[in-house]
């Protein structure tokens, strides 16, 4: 396994429909992150986990949730979401703590399209 | 309120020429990082280069390389003898060194290399 895998790479949902996105990081880190990137648009970032708390979260509505079961594992799940809410949601590790150096290990991505 | 700022949302160059990305952040803060990081399509997110705003030294990596001028905020990414697989969107961000992990991130300069 390398560096940092999110599943599913593509999901297409309806409105009323709930669904998880997940990332996994073998690297050995103690942060996580959630993105949002749209086209033309810097990234935006959703939530941060720090050894497994939850130290960001910019004001993300709550049809997204988190969660973070350990250093390893961070799911983003999903519920009544817009169209807006359309997407790549990118996951990143980085090595968190006082060893954190702001470089950042990502993920390829999972394309969500609501509908 | 911290600012990253890619003026070029598009620039092609053929194979094999220099190529230069701007970028132009706004902060109050004295110690920070910059980074370019390169996103190829339909690819993982990758560190090209980072900068420690102290070190006056500008940083390379092979064919990449910065001008960081801190008085004026640039941080600008010369690729030099360009290649095929540089083909990417390229994205400047910065962190303050005590940021609680928060990168500021730039919109993006999408770069075509041609044949």
């Amino acid at each position: 396994e390398t560096g940092v895998t999110q599943t599913p790479r593509h999901l297409v949902m309806g409105m009323t429909n709930k669904k998880s996105l997940k990332c996994e990081q073998h690297l050995g880190h103690n942060a996580m992150y959630w993105y949002k990137q749209s086209a033309k648009k810097p990234l935006e970032l959703m939530f941060v986990y720090n050894f497994k708390e939850q130290t960001e979260n910019n004001s993300v509505p709550s049809r997204f949730s988190p969660e973070c079961p350990n250093s390893s594992h961070l799911f983003l799940h999903l519920h009544t979401l817009q169209p807006e809410d359309s997407a790549l949601y990118l996951c990143a590790s980085s090595l968190g703590g006082d060893l954190n150096t702001g470089e950042l290990f990502f993920g390829e991505g999972s394309r969500l399209t609501v509908l | 309120a911290q600012t990253v700022t890619q003026s070029q949302p598009e620039m092609s160059v053929q194979e094999a020429e220099t190529v230069t990305l701007s970028c132009t952040y706004d902060t109050s803060e004295s110690n920070y990082y910059l980074f370019w990081y390169k996103q190829p399509p339909s690819r993982q997110m990758i560190l090209v280069i980072r900068q420690e705003a102290y070190k006056q030294q500008n940083a390379t990596e092979n064919r990449f390389s910065v001008n960081f001028q801190k008085a004026a905020k640039s941080f600008s990414l010369k690729i030099s003898d360009s290649q095929l697989g540089d083909t990417a969107m390229y994205f400047c961000a910065f962190t303050p060194m005590d940021s609680n992990y928060q990168l500021i991130w730039g919109a993006g300069t999408k770069l075509i290399i041609k044949p």
